[in-house]
């Protein structure tokens, strides 16, 4: 079968750095993504891995070991709108791009 | 540019009734998804279509149908709901091969069946 695991909840305080965790089982690994979701909203791309190391985009950075079916999601100065919930998911085909995600990291950020 | 467009954005059925979910994209991709969220469980796959003329399960099929109507449209029913199927239903699309491009999810529609 096909899983993914990650925490559930993560909390940190403003202007720290906090990693979530995500490890994978599937069928096939075509990459990992990363998405936000803000309470009540769309979930919204963040960024993916297909090869092994890490991927910035700004304070965010992504990494994945292919080899330890691993990666984490990597959030740097954290401010109050980062709260919120993170998921990771995993591509298991190459042709159709569906994902397939984990349940989900909520984080809190505190003053 | 809209993006991906859901109607409606909340919807109250009873047991038995049936409804479509309609949703619609602007970026000219090939791929649509249609995923059911509920509290503690993540984003679980209902079905999809990778291109046009084409339709696939994903994780979580049973109670739905779903329609390719053109490239733009993707929509999903249910015949006959059931209070199980109470969920925050998302729309989302992306280019063919998925992953580095990511989805781009509609706003959801959030159903009740009672």
């Amino acid at each position: 079968g096909q899983s993914l695991e990650q925490p559930s909840e993560v909390t940190a305080v403003e202007g720290a750095i906090v990693q979530i965790n995500c490890t994978y089982q599937t069928s096939g690994f075509y990459g990992l993504s990363w998405y936000q979701q803000h309470d009540g909203g769309a979930p919204t791309f963040l960024s993916y891995n297909a090869l092994d190391g890490l991927e910035e985009t700004g304070r965010f950075s992504s990494f994945l070991s292919r080899s330890d079916s691993y990666g984490y999601l990597l959030l740097q100065e954290l401010q109050m709108k980062d709260s919120a919930s993170y998921f990771c998911a995993v591509r298991d085909s190459g042709n159709t791009g569906k994902l397939i995600f984990g349940q989900g990291t909520t984080l809190q950020v505190k003053p | 540019n809209a993006g991906v467009t859901q109607t409606p954005k909340f919807q109250v059925l009873k047991t038995g009734q049936s409804m479509t979910l309609q949703c619609a994209q602007d970026m000219n991709h090939n791929s649509m998804y249609w995923y059911r969220q509920d509290p503690g469980m993540g984003l679980r796959l209902i079905y999809y279509s990778a291109s046009e003329g084409t339709t696939d399960k994903g994780e979580v099929p049973n109670g739905y149908n779903v329609s390719r109507l053109n490239k733009r449209e993707f929509s999903l029913r249910l015949e006959s709901a059931a209070p199980s199927q109470t969920s925050v239903y998302f729309c989302a699309s992306s280019e063919a091969q998925g992953g580095g491009y990511g989805y781009t999810f509609g706003s959801g529609t959030r159903l009740t069946v009672v």
